[in-house]
């Protein structure tokens, strides 16, 4: 199985500040095939479901801010929230679907400073 | 306006039984490959199981091959996951998510329901 690790565990950023989440996967989510990098991040809030942000490492789903961005190919991969707001307050994973099993990283909980 | 609607979860006794269903609305449930996801309290998600849109294609997370089976009925719009032989480490809020297309290749989650709880215990 792909073994996902995000860093850090937490992070505490003041508003309209950058906050970065990095994602390293135990071998690369590259296909070469495509090109394509099979790594998606989410976004869940308290009590509710996770919500698709980035898919492909890097292309943001329909209706995502744009203060949302995803970088990285390989192993190593980066979300990055430009200017944090405070409904950005949440738990955020990464995700590879290079193969099955689908893997999870544990996990980034993002709070404000 | 893309809906899926988890039912099924409660308290059962560790070996016991549950069956999970998912109301798929909103969208032609034939064309999309489902899965269950699934999330023990306070901890991170797990994939659980995969199938494809005629059901012919079925996957699952070692850690519930041969106690869990994962089938559908495009007929009703419905995803079930039939769970056997249940034990505490199953206890999670259970998760239908969506693939944003028919594919036999895992692909990411593009909707989520918002789940239901089961819980593993005596």
């Amino acid at each position: 199985d792909i073994v996902m690790t995000q860093s850090p565990d937490s992070l505490s950023v003041s508003l309209g500040e950058r906050a970065t989440i990095n994602c390293k996967s135990s071998q690369s989510v590259l296909h070469s095939s495509s090109n394509k990098n099979y790594l998606a991040w989410y976004l869940q809030k308290p009590g509710q479901p996770p919500k698709l942000l980035i898919y492909w490492a890097s292309t943001r789903e329909s209706g995502v801010p744009d203060r949302f961005s995803g970088s990285g190919s390989g192993t190593d991969f980066t979300l990055t929230i430009s200017s944090l707001q405070a409904e950005d307050v949440a738990v955020y994973y990464c995700q590879q679907y290079y193969s099955f099993p689908q893997t999870f990283g544990q996990g980034t909980k993002v709070e404000i400073k | 306006e893309v809906q899926l609607v988890e039912s099924g979860g409660g308290l059962v006794q560790p070996g016991g039984s549950l069956r999970l269903s998912c109301a798929a609305s909103g969208f032609t449930f034939s064309d999309y490959s489902v899965n269950w996801v699934r999330q023990a309290p306070g901890k991170g998600l797990e994939w659980v199981s995969y199938i494809n849109g005629v059901g012919g294609i079925i996957y699952y997370a070692d850690s519930v091959k041969g106690r869990f089976t994962i089938s559908r009925d495009n007929a009703k719009n419905s995803l079930y996951l039939q769970m056997n032989s249940l034990r505490a480490e199953d206890t999670a809020v259970y998760y239908c998510a969506r693939y944003p297309a028919l594919t036999v290749l895992p692909r990411y989650f593009d909707y989520w329901g918002q789940g239901t709880l089961v819980t593993v215990s005596s």
